[in-house]
């Protein structure tokens, strides 16, 4: 059974990077038929797809976040990480580590999600 | 890239059907068949409960049914349960390897 468990910082001060790390088990991350994706919910509010990779490095992320995010593979411990940078509280949210499998086209797996809260 | 429109809420009673609605645009659910929908109970992972506009997942119950027509997709819930409570998004490629999800509809099964 695939799982995905997200870890990281639980608070970051504003103007900071905040790193998150998805580590999967169960699966390998290097296999051809998946993207590994975040998601992430700020409170009272929906998801939002920040960015999907491909263990090659192809990427791909959402425009709104104007560049600020990076998304790595690291297929040697199995993990994906991703960077947001220059982060407010507006980036304040549950982030999500989640699979896409290209034969669906949709997010079939995904991790219990992490609180990242934004503050000084 | 603009959220996907969703009714923040609907309700309905045991045994019931509902729909819920997913609007989108011409650049996302109307340009692709590639809408999917997820069920979110709080506190939990999303479940994926459609994929590709109407195809379930094995293991998804057949009362989860999806369709879509022009710029909107839909979910239907048939037979509804007190279980089937939660959160529902949709999401649509958008083009050019992105994607957008709704602002999620809240089911109360009354």
């Amino acid at each position: 059974q695939l799982q995905l468990q997200e870890s990281g910082p639980g608070l970051v001060k504003p103007s900071e990077t905040l790193s998150l790390t998805c580590t999967v088990s169960g699966g390998s991350i290097s296999s051809s038929s998946y993207y590994w994706g975040w998601i992430r919910q700020p409170p009272g509010k929906g998801l939002e797809w920040i960015g999907s990779m491909y263990y090659s490095g192809n990427t791909y992320h959402n425009p709104s976040l104007k560049s600020r995010a990076t998304i790595s593979v690291d297929t040697s411990k199995n993990q994906f990480s991703l960077k947001l940078s220059s982060v407010t509280a507006a980036d304040t949210a549950v982030y999500y580590c989640a699979r896409y499998q290209t034969g669906t086209a949709s997010f079939d797996y995904w991790g219990q999600g992490t609180l990242v809260t934004v503050s000084s | 890239q603009s959220a996907l429109t969703q009714p923040a809420s609907v309700s309905g009673s045991p045994g019931q059907s509902i729909t819920i609605s997913c609007t989108g645009t011409s650049s996302d659910v109307g340009s692709y068949n590639l809408v999917s929908w997820y069920q979110h109970p709080p506190g939990k992972a999303p479940k994926l409960m459609i994929y590709e506009g109407s195809k379930r997942p094995s293991g998804v119950s057949n009362r989860f049914s999806g369709s879509k027509s022009g710029n909107t997709a839909s979910l239907t819930i048939s037979g509804l349960q007190t279980e089937d409570e939660a959160d529902y998004y949709c999401c649509s490629f958008a083009g050019s390897g992105t994607w957008v999800f709704g602002g999620g509809t809240k089911l109360t099964v009354l």
